[in-house]
Parts: C-alpha cells; structure tokens; sequence
C-alpha cells in the first residue's frame, strides 16, 4: 500500500499568519482527502483535492480560509490562511486507491 | 450528506467487562471502517466490513456490518486496559466519491 509523508508533523503558528501542509504520496493515488480533527473530536472532512482542478469543499469550509493544490497525482497541499486559535488542530490528509486508505501522519498545529 | 452516529461518545468500564459500541445511519455504505487511535497518533484501521451481514472477529473484538449496510457494531469481550483509546467508525458512500465519513468516537476507558 502507499505510503504518505506528511509535513509539518506539528507547528506553532501566531494568529493572523498562514501555514501550509504538504502530502507527499510514494504511488499515485486517485483520491487525496483532507481532515480536521480538533481535541478530542473525531475527523472532519475539509476538503477532495482534485488533481489539476479546484478542491471540492465540504459544508463549513471555504476556499479562501482553506486552499488546497494538487498538481498531480502524488501529490498536494493544504494551508490554513489567517489562523486564529480555533485552527488549532490536528490536520490529516488521506490518500485512496481502489479504496485501499493511506494516512498521512498529521500536523499538530497549535495558534497563539 | 452522509452521516454516521456513534455511540456512546464516553465508555468507562473496568477492566474484565464486556461493552458494545454502535454506528448507525440513514444511509447505506459500501462498506464502514473501525480504527482505534491512541493520544499522539493517527487513527489505526482494525477492520473492514462489506457484505451485509458480515461478522468479523479479531481476538476479543467482534465487529458487524447490518444487514442494510446502514449500521455497524463493535463488541469487545473481557476488556483490557490495553483497549483503552479512541474507537472511530467511518462509512465509504455507495455514490462512488471513496471519501470517508467519520463517525464522532467513543472514547473507551478501561479501569484496572
């Protein structure tokens, strides 16, 4: 199965800044998915990072606060734009293929 | 929009006992995931269901998929304070778009 390598693992951010969050995929995967999980909480889909096109948002998420690229199939990036302390959260990005899942490791950001 | 409820979102029971968690929905899944997550880490896929119907067991977990595909269930038999953790399920839709819709956990807590 693929392998995700996902960067930040963890950050310390002032609000008002951005951060961007890198998925590097070992295989190409068809699907690239982006979640939040804040303290406690279970995974929440940000967003489908489509390859070559505009990212498919879920309800609550826009693209202006959460722009995402994937210019190819191994590919993305996901950044938080003017955090504020209610960013802070673990973000994960999931890779499928033939719906076998792979996740990344997870970026801790925390905002002050 | 898809969604799975999870329950119950907080289990403590001591160490020996037997407990039950639950994933239902309205909708129908191709199939549902169980992971288990430990603080600091990324969720752990367990085990996959399917068929409608199926029963998986792994040790002393035994997991169902109902048989409408719109429900799942976990059963863990004698407890150990090793199960302790954050116990997700996660549906794959029947539309095709492979992303997976998370339930809200339980977080299990197993007393010695």
């Amino acid at each position: 199965s693929a392998v995700i390598s996902q960067k930040p693992s963890r950050d310390i951010c002032q609000r008002g800044t951005s951060l961007t969050i890198q998925c590097q995929v070992d295989s190409q995967v068809t699907m690239m998915f982006w979640y939040r999980q804040q303290p406690g909480q279970s995974l929440t889909l940000i967003a489908t990072a489509n390859q070559g096109s505009e990212a498919t948002y879920e309800s609550g998420f826009v693209i202006d606060k959460f722009p995402i690229s994937r210019p190819n199939l191994t590919f993305s990036t996901l950044t938080v734009s003017n955090m504020s302390p209610e960013d802070s959260s673990i973000y994960l990005c999931i890779g499928t293929e033939n719906y076998g899942y792979t996740f990344g490791s997870g970026t801790r950001l925390t905002v002050v | 929009t898809q969604l799975l409820e999870q329950s119950p979102q907080f289990l403590s029971i001591q160490e020996g006992e037997n407990l039950t968690v639950y994933c239902n929905s309205s909708s129908v899944f191709s199939s549902l995931q169980w992971y288990r997550q430990e603080p600091g880490e990324g969720p752990v896929l367990l085990v996959t269901v399917v068929t409608g119907g199926e029963v998986k067991k792994l040790k002393r977990l035994t997991f169902q998929f109902g048989d409408a595909r719109k429900d799942s269930s976990l059963h863990i038999t004698a407890a150990q304070t090793g199960d302790t953790g954050l116990y997700l399920c996660a549906g794959v839709g029947i539309q095709g778009a492979q992303k997976l819709v998370f339930g809200q956990g339980t977080r299990l807590t197993i007393n010695p």
